[in-house]
Formats: C-alpha cells, structure tokens, sequence
C-alpha cells in the first residue's frame, strides 16, 4: 500500500538546538498536514500544506512542502522542553475521504 | 475548535470478553469517523472508516467481524473489540474530519488504552 517515509525515528537535541524531521512519498502528494502526539497522548493537528513550495511558520515551527509536492519538512528553531513529542506526518492518498495514512513519526526529546 | 470525545479512556478486560468504544463529536456533526490503532512506540494506522447510515470501510488486514463499527448518528462511532486477545492490546483513537472539507483538519479523540489480559 501507500506509504509515506518519515526520517529519523528518534532526535536527541539539547535544548536550545534546532530539529528537523523529513517526510517523503514516492508519488505526488494532494496535501500533507503535521501531528504532534505529546508522551501519552493523542495526535494534535498543527498544520496542512497544499500548495507546491509552500513555507508557512508557527512561532518556532516551520513547516515546507516540497516543489513535487513528494517530501515536506518540520523544523524547529531553538528547541525548547515543550517541544517533546512524537512529530507525525500524514498524507491523504485518496479512497475513503479524509483518511490519512502517518509517517512513522520522529521523537523528539530535549535534554535541559 | 472542534471536540471529539472518547470513552472509555482506558479498559482492562479478559481475554475472550468483547470491548465497546465509543466515539463522539461533541460540537459538530461527523457523517465520518476514522478508527486508528497505535501500538507502543509505533505510528497510527487506520484499522477502519465509519460511515454514518452506511456499512463501514475496513483496512486491508483488519477483520471486520473482529473490530465492529457502529456509526448510529452523526455524532457518535462506536467501536466493539470482540472475543478480544491480548493481542489486540492497543491504543485506539478516533477522529473526525473538519467539517468544511473532508480533507481538512482532522480531530482526534484522546484515546483508548486497552489491555486484554
């Protein structure tokens, strides 16, 4: 079936360090949004790309959709503990409407 | 925004006995719901899409007559673990779509741990 590559599985960073996870598809994506699932619980929607190029911010995260439209990225300027979490991309490949098929996520810890 | 609830939060049961999850939208209305199973330390993966008024759409290698999927109404999903084994211990999360377009955001519930014995 469909899948969607997530690198890497764990980042280990100190706080005040940068991180950066990837997400790639071999096939053109339609969209592809951003979860974080904090330590015991469930997946919060952070954001949706759509467009080819497309870079948008959240405070510390920045989120880019790639021009084929086949890899995104999450990077986070200067980490902070709150950052801790299991980052999760998730893509709609289309059939039933709206079910997302995830990456396998990138845990990110950071060490005070 | 947009609330999704589930219950119960966590069940611990004995092999063998069936599991009721129930799943609803509290502020809006889901014609679909989306049922994901997580197990530890690996990603969610869609077991099942409920359709209200309708039959529900499986995963591939998700037994239907093991894991039913009941959309009574537009507000509620209810997921029944049957004959359950330990096994089938997970975490199970719900979600619903934004109700602009079904691709949109999409709400989850908080879960529910599950622990066959």
């Amino acid at each position: 079936g469909q899948q969607v590559m997530q690198i890497p599985q764990y980042q280990h960073v100190q706080e005040g360090e940068d991180f950066t996870t990837y997400c790639n598809s071999s096939t053109t994506l339609s969209n592809i949004q951003w979860y974080k699932q904090r330590p015991g619980g469930h997946p919060v929607f952070l954001i949706q790309l759509v467009k080819s190029g497309e870079v948008k911010k959240q405070k510390r995260l920045t989120f880019q959709f790639g021009e084929a439209k086949k890899n995104s990225s999450l990077h986070i300027t200067a980490t902070q503990t709150t950052d801790v979490g299991t980052y999760f991309c998730a893509v709609n490949y289309g059939g039933s409407q709206g079910n997302l098929i995830f990456g396998k996520g990138t845990k990110l810890s950071v060490k005070p | 925004g947009a609330v999704v609830s589930q219950h119960p939060s966590w069940v611990i049961c004995k092999s063998g006995t069936s599991v009721k999850i129930e799943c609803r939208s509290l502020d809006f209305q889901a014609t679909t719901m989306f049922w994901y199973r997580q197990f530890p330390k690996q990603s969610l993966m869609l077991m099942a899409t409920s359709n209200e008024g309708s039959k529900a759409t499986y995963e591939q290698g998700v037994e239907k007559d093991k894991f039913l999927i009941n959309h009574a109404s537009l507000t509620l999903s209810t997921l029944t673990v049957t004959s359950a084994h330990p096994e089938d211990s997970s975490f199970y999360i719900c979600s619903a779509p934004g109700e602009i377009r079904a691709t949109d955001t999409q709400y989850f519930g908080p879960g529910t741990r599950l622990t066959v014995l």
